[in-house]
């Protein structure tokens, strides 16, 4: 299957100050990335993707990039606030198919210090 | 709030037990897929149900199965429980449609704990 690997795996950072995560993933033919926020007690949240045919997209203070050539993109969230605190997953769906299974990173546990 | 519904929220039982989780997908999604989500596994896919017919498969044991009924709901059942499938259970929802990408949509989750 898909390997999809994630870091860090743990990020703590001051309210205010930038934050970025980074997935790395397997297989070339991958064309969908989603990015999953999962707050204590509830489930995981899409909060942004990003399709093959473009390089970076925002909303808002969250930006996702991507470099297919490399295999990686990463989420950047900027002015960061108390409650962006949360676990972040990356994800990619099998077999560069955008229908069935995700295979997720093993999450990063973000911490916003105000 | 996604849409997705799942009950019950918790489920206490005791090792050797069958339990029955339930999801309700959102409006007008076609596809369920479970997931698993423990510490040590992080979150794992487990079955797709594409309007009341199985899909994919990836890592369920023999001991679980699932079914979609002809309202889209689904329902994932455990059986001959063991401590080490104490975790929580995710179901989400797809659209499905012929889309090119199909975003999916997570539920509150079904905490199970194996006594």
């Amino acid at each position: 299957g898909e390997n999809v690997e994630q870091h860090p795996s743990t990020l703590s950072v001051q309210e205010g100050d930038s934050a970025v995560i980074k997935c790395t993933y397997s297989d070339s033919a991958s064309n969908y990335f989603p990015w999953y926020k999962q707050e204590l007690g509830k489930g995981p949240q899409l909060i942004i993707d990003i399709r093959s045919n473009v390089g970076e997209k925002k909303d808002q203070r969250i930006a996702v990039t991507l470099n297919k050539t490399a295999k990686h993109f990463s989420l950047h969230i900027t002015e960061t606030q108390p409650e962006d605190s949360a676990v972040y997953f990356c994800a990619v769906p099998r077999g560069g198919s955008t229908l069935g299974r995700l295979y997720f990173g093993r999450g990063t546990q973000l911490t916003v210090w105000p | 709030d996604s849409g997705v519904t799942q009950t019950p929220k918790h489920l206490i039982t005791a090792t050797g037990q069958r339990v029955t989780l339930r999801c309700s997908p959102r409006s007008g999604d076609l596809s369920v897929y479970w997931y698993q989500q423990s510490l040590d596994q992080g979150l794992q896919f487990l079955i797709q149900y594409y309007n009341g017919e199985e899909r994919a498969k990836g890592n369920i044991l023999e001991r679980f199965s699932a079914q979609q009924f002809p309202d889209l709901h689904s329902e994932l059942n455990l059986s001959s429980l063991e401590l080490g499938d104490s975790a929580l259970y995710f179901c989400a929802s797809s659209v499905d449609r012929g889309s090119l990408y199909n975003e999916q949509f997570f539920g509150p989750g079904t905490r199970l704990t194996v006594l």
